[in-house]
């Protein structure tokens, strides 16, 4: 299975900062990366799919990039509400895999 | 508007069974391939198991190989996951997940339940 590393395993930030969360496969997985965002006790929230493509309805300032093995997820002007923990996962294998999660925290 | 509702949920004991179910709605569910995809207390996201759209094809994480086993319903609009032989390593809050599919192979997780827990305890 292919294995995904994200980087840091915690972010501590504050409202108004830009944060960088990386996401490195095991193998190249083209651009079959998604990311989300997960608050306790709710349901996962797609944020990013095919490494750069917002979903509708998510802001603006999330923006995904790479390619190949590595990849980013950067959030500008951290909003309160982006106080959670973001996952990758990749669905270039016949069973996806997550990151093991990023903890943006203030 | 989709809408995923996971049930069966409980404590058990190790070794004991359980069937968990997801009840969908808003989309045609016998066009989609479902996931079930977990999250053990203090952990990430564990993807679980996936079957196909129409229940031939079906995989799952090494861990739960052998002793889970993923079906549907299509009838019923309804996906399962049967549980035997539970650990106390399967602790977990279990989502079922829909896929969108972005490209003809590829596809990211739009649509999750709200989850159900299960916890293996003596």
């Amino acid at each position: 299975d292919i294995q995904m590393t994200q980087s840091p395993s915690s972010l501590p930030a504050s409202v108004g900062d830009s944060v960088t969360i990386t996401c490195r496969a095991s193998q190249t997985i083209s651009t079959y990366l998604n990311w989300y965002q997960h608050e306790l006790g709710k349901a996962p929230k797609l944020l990013i799919y095919a490494a750069s493509n917002l979903r509708s309805g998510v802001p603006s300032r999330f923006r995904g990039s790479g390619s190949g093995a590595d990849f980013t997820l950067t959030i500008s002007s951290l909003q309160p509400e982006d106080f959670a923990t973001y996952y990758c996962q990749q669905s270039f294998g016949t069973r996806p895999t997550f990151g093991q999660g990023t903890r943006l925290e203030i | 508007q989709v809408h995923l509702v996971e049930s069966g949920g409980g404590v058990v004991q190790p070794g004991r069974s359980l069937r968990l179910s997801c009840v969908a709605s808003g989309f045609t569910f016998s066009s989609y391939a479902m996931h079930w995809v977990r999250q053990a207390p203090g952990k990430g996201l564990e993807w679980v198991a996936i079957v196909s759209y129409d229940g031939t094809n079906k995989y799952y994480v090494d861990s739960v190989k052998g002793r889970f086993t993923i079906s549907r319903d299509n009838s019923k609009n309804t996906l399962y996951l049967q549980m035997n032989s539970l650990r106390a390593e399967d602790t977990a809050v279990y989502y079922c997940a829909k896929p969108y599919y972005y490209d003809s192979s590829s596809y990211a997780f739009d649509h999750w339940g709200q989850g159900t827990l299960v916890t293996v305890s003596s």
